[in-house]
């Protein structure tokens, strides 16, 4: 049971390049989520995904797209890389009703 | 839109002594989590808390929630190494949008 996947683990991208990091979960579970952690600004939610065929916005949505592609993946897109996006980015999953909210190992992005 | 703090951002204590940082919610929150990350790690779910008013323990660590739902703590009794690392809480204020607090970095010294 590989719970939720990330990829890439590590990526350096140069200013205006754009990418796309992948999750995926096999839980079943219907709300996903993308997080960015900075050093000491804890994590902030990027966009979030209450069920299959939704998005919403989260706290820092500028700069990036999502996807919900389908219940199990949950893809999150820089179209246009800035310094600023150096970060890593966490994937999530929820279960529905559930309280348990399931991370992805992360995803280190350095935009040189 | 909704935030949340912690304080204080970092603890430093010897082993044995306790430790207890606070999380505070602009809005009433349905429901609060905490989680504890390790250095160069993910974040782990540790508990939820639901009710106004609620305490729960997990061995050494106490976990409570405010009578008004916006505020929320978790005290740890004797720390030890293996406590190591950043705690967060969580509060859902809205379905599913789950906003962190900005963290509690905890290191102890043996």
């Amino acid at each position: 049971n590989a719970g939720v996947t990330q990829t890439p683990k590590f990526q350096v991208l140069k200013t205006g390049q754009s990418m796309t990091l992948q999750c995926a979960q096999d839980m079943n579970h219907n709300s996903m989520y993308w997080y960015r952690q900075d050093p000491g600004m804890g994590l902030r939610l990027i966009y979030y995904s209450a069920s299959e065929g939704t998005t919403d916005k989260g706290e820092v949505p500028n700069g990036y797209n999502v996807s919900r592609l389908n219940k199990r993946e949950f893809s999150l897109r820089l179209e246009s890389a800035a310094p600023s996006q150096t970060s890593v980015y966490f994937c999530a999953s929820l279960l529905k009703g559930g309280n348990t909210i399931y991370f992805g190992e992360g995803s280190w992005l350095t935009v040189v | 839109g909704q935030q949340v703090m912690q304080i204080p951002q970092y603890q430093h204590v010897q082993e044995g002594e306790d430790f207890t940082t606070y999380c505070n919610s602009s809005t009433t929150l349905s429901n609060i989590q905490w989680y504890k990350q390790r250095p160069g790690g993910h974040p782990v779910f540790l508990i939820q808390l639901v009710k106004s008013g609620e305490v729960k323990k997990q061995k050494r660590l106490t976990f409570q929630f405010g009578e008004a739902k916006k505020n929320s703590s978790l005290h740890i009794t004797a720390t030890q190494t293996t406590d190591v690392g950043t705690y967060f809480c969580a509060g859902d204020g809205a379905t599913n949008k789950l906003i962190f607090g900005t963290g509690t970095l905890l290191a102890v010294q043996p």
